[in-house]
């Protein structure tokens, strides 16, 4: 059974880089892609971007200039970079698998940035 | 403003059917498989059905997804109070070439 597991600081200030790291766990990261998603009650769910398999990034428009998304194969992890960060970008973030281009499973538990200075 | 459109909320009673609906266009719901997910309060949502009718493993048969055209349905047989969550649909877009989601129904039971 696959598990995933979101890390990374709970409170970024303005103007800083947001980093959060999702740990895989009872399975390999290999074969499949990896999406992140936040939630926010302004902007509802919002997908942020995805890592294929053989890591090929696709980045949601409006985040595209400020996010990088990685995978450490080695760690079995993936990793979101998001840059330049306003109080717009509070929200939970969650990691989770992706088959193709049909849906998300399993999700992480979700991790809550707060920007905020 | 979502790209996909759902009622903001539904309801019903135990042992009811309910139906939520799920609006889109060609690009999206009319190009692509749906897939629809639960979540309840502080949790992260789960998948309820996958490639427009698709159940998981685990997931009852008290759940069934439908597509026509730009629009998917997510009905719920059997209603229980366990029910009580946010329902959200999802599909892949070709004109953004990005995942839109739907802005989620909030279900009472």
């Amino acid at each position: 059974q696959v598990q995933l597991q979101e890390s990374g600081p709970g409170l970024v200030k303005p103007s800083e880089t947001l980093s959060l790291t999702c740990a895989v766990s009872g399975g390999s990261i290999g074969p499949y892609y990896w999406s992140w998603i936040r939630q926010s009650p302004g902007r509802g769910v919002e997908w942020i971007g995805y890592i294929s398999n053989i890591g090929r990034t696709n980045y949601n428009y409006s985040l595209r200039s400020r996010v990088t998304i990685s995978v450490d194969m080695s760690r079995n992890r993936v990793s979101l970079t998001l840059s330049s960060v306003t109080a717009a970008d509070t929200a939970v973030y969650y990691c989770a698998r992706q088959h193709d281009l049909l849906w998300f499973d399993p999700w992480g538990q979700g991790a809550l940035v707060t920007v905020s200075s | 403003q979502s790209v996909l459109t759902q009622p903001a909320s539904a309801s019903g009673t135990p042992g009811q059917r309910v139906t939520i609906s799920c609006s889109g266009s060609t690009s999206n719901i009319g190009s692509n498989a749906v897939a629809w997910y639960q979540q309840l309060p502080g949790t992260a949502p789960k998948p309820l059905v996958f490639k427009n009718n698709q159940r998981p493993s685990g997931v009852p048969d008290r759940f069934s997804g439908s597509r026509s055209g730009t629009s998917a349905s997510l009905a719920i047989s059997g209603l229980q109070s366990e029910d009580e969550a946010d329902y959200y649909c999802a599909a892949w877009d070709d004109s953004l070439n990005a995942w839109v989601f739907g802005g989620g129904t909030k279900l009472t039971v």
